[in-house]
């Protein structure tokens, strides 16, 4: 059974850079799918930040773009989210996720994240 | 990028009754649609996947259909446990994953 756990500093100061891992349990990332990070904001929906490939590569929001890393450590099995210059807006619940996918018999590539961890709560304020 | 928006943005209804709940694109998707479920509290739960896939362990009452710009997701008789928020999420590229805004199903 795949489990993800997010982990990181709670309270993040405006202008700093947030950082939060994710560790993964019962599947090796090395042997393949997308890991992404997703948000949300208090009271509001969910806005996804970005998406790392096993070897790799990464996708990310175009609106996030210019302050987003997402890195991947396979010897740890856990993957990275780093967010710079902070402001209050970013403000949310943290959840990361395998960004998984299948292809069906004619070979279209279906994808969608499951499982999600329990996310964490990361507060922007001095 | 492609917007994804949900009607109705909340809903009462009673254990037994018949809801849908509709998902709407900006362009064509083809059947590159999710919906997840989400409780107070709680991380997203995967329900459907390509628009129609019932994902493994979720209970037959949950359906989803729809191609194209529309989709839909119904749950044949509401449940106690099924009082929660459900999101639409496109995945028609990898590289540009977008959400609804969410559609809250209330105890009546």
């Amino acid at each position: 059974q795949v489990q993800l756990q997010e982990s990181g500093p709670g309270l993040v100061k405006p202008s700093e850079t947030l950082s939060l891992t994710c560790a993964v349990s019962g599947y090796s990332i090395s042997s393949g799918y997308y890991w992404g990070w997703i948000r949300q904001p208090p009271g509001k929906g969910l806005e996804w930040i970005g998406s790392i490939y096993h070897s790799g590569s990464t996708y990310y929001n175009p609106s996030l773009k210019s302050r987003v890393t997402i890195s991947v450590d396979t010897s740890k099995n856990q993957f990275s989210l780093k967010l710079s210059s902070v402001t209050a807006a970013d403000t949310a619940v943290y959840y990361c996720a395998r960004h998984g996918y299948y292809y069906d018999s004619s070979g279209t590539r279906y994808n969608w994240f499951d499982p999600w961890g329990q996310g964490t709560l990361v507060t922007v304020s001095s | 990028d492609i917007q994804m928006t949900q009607s109705p943005s909340s809903l009462s209804a009673s254990v037994g009754d018949r809801v849908t709940i509709t998902c709407r694109a900006s362009q064509s998707i083809s059947s590159y649609l999710n919906w997840y479920q989400q409780k107070p509290g709680k991380a997203p739960k995967l329900l459907i996947y390509a628009a129609s896939s019932l994902q493994s362990g979720v209970p037959s009452r949950f359906s989803g259909s729809g191609s194209g710009t529309d989709f839909t997701l119904t749950i044949s008789s509401l449940q106690p446990e099924d009082f929660a928020t459900y999101y639409c999420q496109q995945s028609y590229s990898t590289l540009e994953v977008t959400f609804g805004q969410g559609t809250r199903l209330e105890i009546k």
